[in-house]
């Protein structure tokens, strides 16, 4: 089942510019992880927001979580073109090792 | 240097050729998982593992196998490949089922 869905799928801005992908999902989570996919390469942990957090931040990435829209959003300020990668979310369940992936957002970011 | 290997990276193979890709990580970490990538589908989990001798189906299990005979390896097997399991194969680690994975350089099987 998929749990996660991105939105929009794909997004290209100017260098520059910020980038805002946004995550939803179903059922409760203990935690939500958002990854980075540069082509066909393996995905690289971004950052992790538990459920009981609201916001975090880590270098130029904001991530907010909402549990009561069952939500999240992923904000990259200041892009760069290495930037340009896919984007997932992963929800992470209470109860047994499942972790669940959205579809992922497209990120281009021209110079 | 702490990292996750997948062997091997590419293979080509004929339907119903019995394969074996190999995950292996230097981390320690208790809990492992194999996750495929299809266009349009993201990715998803075949089979995870919580530790030694524990293993447990994800959402795509049908046609796989794997088995954790040692912390640091976790082999998928394929006993009877057939051409829907072609995809890019992700092996990953964690130290525990809630942290976050460190993910394997992708396997690429094409299945004729």
């Amino acid at each position: 089942s998929q749990q996660g869905e991105e939105d929009p799928q794909a997004l290209s801005i100017q260098e520059g510019e910020n980038a805002t992908m946004n995550c939803s999902y179903k059922t409760s989570i203990n935690n939500l992880q958002w990854y980075r996919q540069n082509s066909g390469r393996g995905l690289v942990h971004l950052i992790l927001i538990r459920s009981n957090e609201r916001e975090k931040h880590s270098g130029r990435l904001r991530v907010t979580l909402d549990t009561s829209k069952k939500s999240s959003s992923l904000l990259i300020t200041a892009s760069r073109a290495a930037d340009t990668a896919s984007y997932f979310c992963a929800t992470r369940g209470n109860q047994g090792g499942k972790l669940i992936f959205g579809q992922g957002t497209e990120l281009s970011v021209k110079p | 240097e702490a990292q996750v290997t997948q062997n091997p990276r590419y293979l080509i193979t004929v339907t119903g050729k019995k394969l074996t890709v190999t995950c292996s990580q230097n981390m320690n970490h208790e809990y492992m998982s194999w996750y495929r990538q299809d266009p349009g589908l993201g990715l998803r989990q075949i089979y995870y593992s919580m530790n030694v001798e524990v293993t447990d189906k994800g959402d795509v299990p049908e046609g796989y196998k794997v088995s954790r005979k040692e912390k640091r390896n976790f082999p998928l097997i394929l006993e009877s490949p057939s051409p829907n399991q072609t995809s890019l194969y992700f092996c990953a680690s964690s130290w525990g089922a809630l942290d976050e994975q460190f993910f394997g350089p992708g396997t690429r099987l094409t299945v004729l």
